[in-house]
């Protein structure tokens, strides 16, 4: 089984600050890797998929870049509707589908 | 537009079943590999199981493989999880979620989850 750590567990963010979350896979991955937002009481979205692509409707500010086992999702500059749970996933290896334990993003 | 709406959630004694429903609309379901997910309370994001678009390939998680059924009805756009012999670690929000392409790949679209409380 694969398994995905993210780092920071939380970052803590001034609004219209850049935020950078790192997620590293136990073994190569290639460029299968997810990042979904997850917003208290609300099931997760789905921001990026092909480590870079972003889904539908995603704003710009979100960027995702890496391959193998280093990957991260940058937020260039924080709205307020930014502050949330971040989880990346791998779809390389399954099953099984294996997530992060997850990154929240804070007002500082 | 675009919706994966799940039922059945309750509280149930250990050792009980329950079978959740996922209703999908908005979007080719017979197309889409569909997951479902669970999130404790307070806790991530674990993966359960899968059914392929056509219904031909199932993977279970470890923790659930054995007592749980994934199964889908494509006439209803309907995706069904079985769960037996319950514990109190299968206390979660369980969302139903769709991988386009099959199965393999991300997850989107996501439901709203439904909420499975063992206990006694």
């Amino acid at each position: 089984e694969i398994v995905m750590t993210q780092s920071p567990a939380t970052l803590s963010v001034s609004p219209g600050e850049r935020a950078t979350l790192s997620c590293r896979a136990s073994q190569s991955v290639s460029s299968n890797v997810a990042w979904y937002q997850q917003k208290p009481g609300q099931a997760p979205r789905l921001l990026i998929y092909g480590a870079s692509t972003r889904a539908t409707g995603i704003p710009a500010r979100f960027s995702g870049s890496g391959s193998g086992t280093e990957f991260s999702l940058t937020i260039s500059s924080l709205q307020s509707e930014d502050f949330a749970v971040y989880y990346c996933q791998q779809y390389n290896n399954w099953p099984p589908w294996t997530f992060g334990q997850g990154t929240k993003v804070d007002v500082k | 537009q675009v919706q994966l709406v799940e039922s059945g959630g309750g509280v149930v004694q250990p050792g009980r079943s329950l079978r959740l429903s996922c209703a999908a609309s908005g979007f080719t379901f017979r197309t889409y590999g569909m997951h479902w997910v669970r999130q404790a309370p307070g806790k991530g994001l674990e993966w359960v199981a899968v059914i392929w678009y056509d219904g031909s390939e199932k993977y279970y998680a470890d923790s659930v493989k054995g007592r749980f059924t994934i199964s889908r009805d494509n006439a209803k756009n309907t995706l069904y999880l079985q769960m037996n012999s319950l514990r109190a670690d299968d206390t979660a929000l369980y969302y139903c979620a769709g991988a386009e392409f099959g199965g393999g790949n991300w997850f989107d679209p996501w439901g709203q989850g439904t909420l499975v409380t063992v206990s006694s």
